[in-house]
């Protein structure tokens, strides 16, 4: 079974609907990330959470929210989708602090493709 | 300046060949970098930690030059395989978050 876990794997919504994207880890990590990945644009941070009361925004949080439901849980919405939401999401966690490095490591989920019509 | 650069390439080479790619980074307090490989259409996994002394893992080398702040990656004999894009990270100003290069794409034909 994969550690980090994205639900849907695809999904068409229309301008104005509210969607939720989850994510699951098995990994036992306190750290999680929302990114959105455009062509062209690469990878960059919607929201991360460093603990189940710890949420910060990224450098794109416009338009979105997330939710922390528990440490193995980090749920992103949004409340009214808009065609420039069209991209391909993805959820991480991080080993921070690494045991053995003292560097952390992210471990990404496979992927949302969201398309917004 | 951008906070990370690379050239986006793309990079075609032989099976066998050398291929370097060069990474830049704004952030003169940075104090974690990497190498994250990136397939088609998947989600981007861990390559190498980028440490001072500069590191090596079987065909892959990863330097890192602080003065100029300055990433490199370098394959050695190339395969089919390495066909991907390479994404330079670094941690942000407050070491919060990793920042992501736009990534640098190899094609390794035979």
């Amino acid at each position: 079974d994969a550690d980090v876990t994205q639900t849907p794997r695809n999904r068409i919504t229309k301008t104005g609907k509210r969607i939720m994207l989850e994510c699951s880890q098995t990994k036992g990590h306190d750290r999680m990330y929302w990114y959105r990945q455009d062509p062209g644009l690469g990878l960059r941070l919607i929201y991360y959470s460093f603990d189940v009361k710890d949420i910060n925004k990224g450098e794109i949080s416009d338009g979105y929210s997330v939710s922390r439901q528990a440490q193995a849980k980090f749920s992103l919405s949004l409340e009214s989708a808009i065609p420039n939401q069209t991209a391909l999401y993805f959820c991480a966690t991080s080993d921070f602090p690494a045991a053995s490095s003292g560097q952390e490591t992210q471990y990404f989920g496979p992927g949302t493709r969201l398309l917004v019509l | 300046r951008k906070e990370v650069e690379q050239d986006p390439g793309p990079f075609n080479v032989p099976e066998g060949a050398t291929v370097a790619f060069n990474c830049t980074y704004s952030n003169s307090a940075s104090q974690s970098f990497f190498w994250y490989r990136q397939d088609c259409r998947k989600e981007p996994k861990l390559l190498m930690s980028v440490y001072s002394s500069g590191n090596e893992d079987g065909r892959f080398t990863a330097q890192l030059n602080r003065a100029s702040q300055y990433i490199s990656l370098l394959i050695r004999d190339s395969k089919l395989s390495d066909s991907a894009t390479y994404l330079c990270v670094v941690n942000n100003q407050a070491g919060t978050a990793l920042i992501f290069g736009k990534g640098t794409t190899l094609s390794v034909s035979s």
